[in-house]
């Protein structure tokens, strides 16, 4: 069953480094979305992306940020400056079309120290 | 004030046991979805509904357009339900269809 893969499984950065999230959705979808998750609260959106560009971002998803489907199959998360707060798990989804079910991949987990 | 509220937070069952979990939300939507987050930290789809019921297997979801309130059903609950169940809407004109979320209900069930 296909499904949507994100690597790594755990990232741990110092403040003030750079890092990129790697996500592979499912091939034939169309819509991408990357969330986060702070240890012990609830997932929150970040941004959404369809037809090679950004289609909603939420506040949190500042200059820090930024997003990239560089080659058609992987779709990437990029944190500049990473701050000690972006300690989070992120987690990539996609979907067939805006109406259809989402499905999320593993999550990353980001500890930056 | 959250946009999507779930009850309990926390649950404990004995095994066999009914259990039911809710979901109420603020804003207008287009679909709600059920969600299960185990330990491990991954998120699982179990479903996504706009209007009445569905079933798999051992879990029943329905949903009240009216009174903006989902809930999410288990019979015969077994250990390895034990996970977070989430409730998460889809806010209506949104062209992009990002999930908004609940907090999670622990669930606990006990040999």
């Amino acid at each position: 069953e296909p499904e949507v893969t994100q690597t790594p499984s755990h990232q741990v950065t110092q403040m003030g480094q750079e890092v990129i999230l790697r996500c592979v959705p499912i091939s034939n979808h169309l819509y991408f979305y990357w969330y986060r998750q702070i240890l012990g609260q609830k997932v929150e959106f970040l941004v959404s992306f369809y037809n090679n560009e950004i289609s909603e971002k939420s506040e949190i998803f500042d200059d820090q940020f930024s997003v990239e489907r560089p080659d058609g199959s992987n779709f990437t998360l990029k944190i500049r400056s990473t701050k000690l707060e972006d300690s989070a798990m992120y987690f990539c989804a996609s979907r067939l079309a805006s109406y259809n079910e989402q499905f999320f991949g593993p999550g990353t987990r980001l500890t930056v120290l | 004030k959250n946009e999507v509220e779930q009850s309990p937070q926390n649950l404990t069952a004995q095994e066999g046991e009914f259990i039911t979990i809710n979901c109420s939300y603020s804003v207008g939507i287009s679909a709600l979805h059920w969600l299960q987050q185990h330990p491990g930290g991954g998120i699982v789809s179990l479903f996504m509904l706009s209007s009445g019921k569905k079933k798999h297997g051992r879990l029943i979801a329905t949903i009240n357009i009216q009174e903006k309130h989902s809930s999410l059903h288990i019979t015969a609950s077994h250990p390895r339900d034990s996970a977070v169940y989430i409730c998460a809407v889809g806010p209506y004109g949104g062209a992009t269809n990002k999930l908004i979320f609940g907090t999670g209900t622990l669930l606990a069930v006990q040999p």
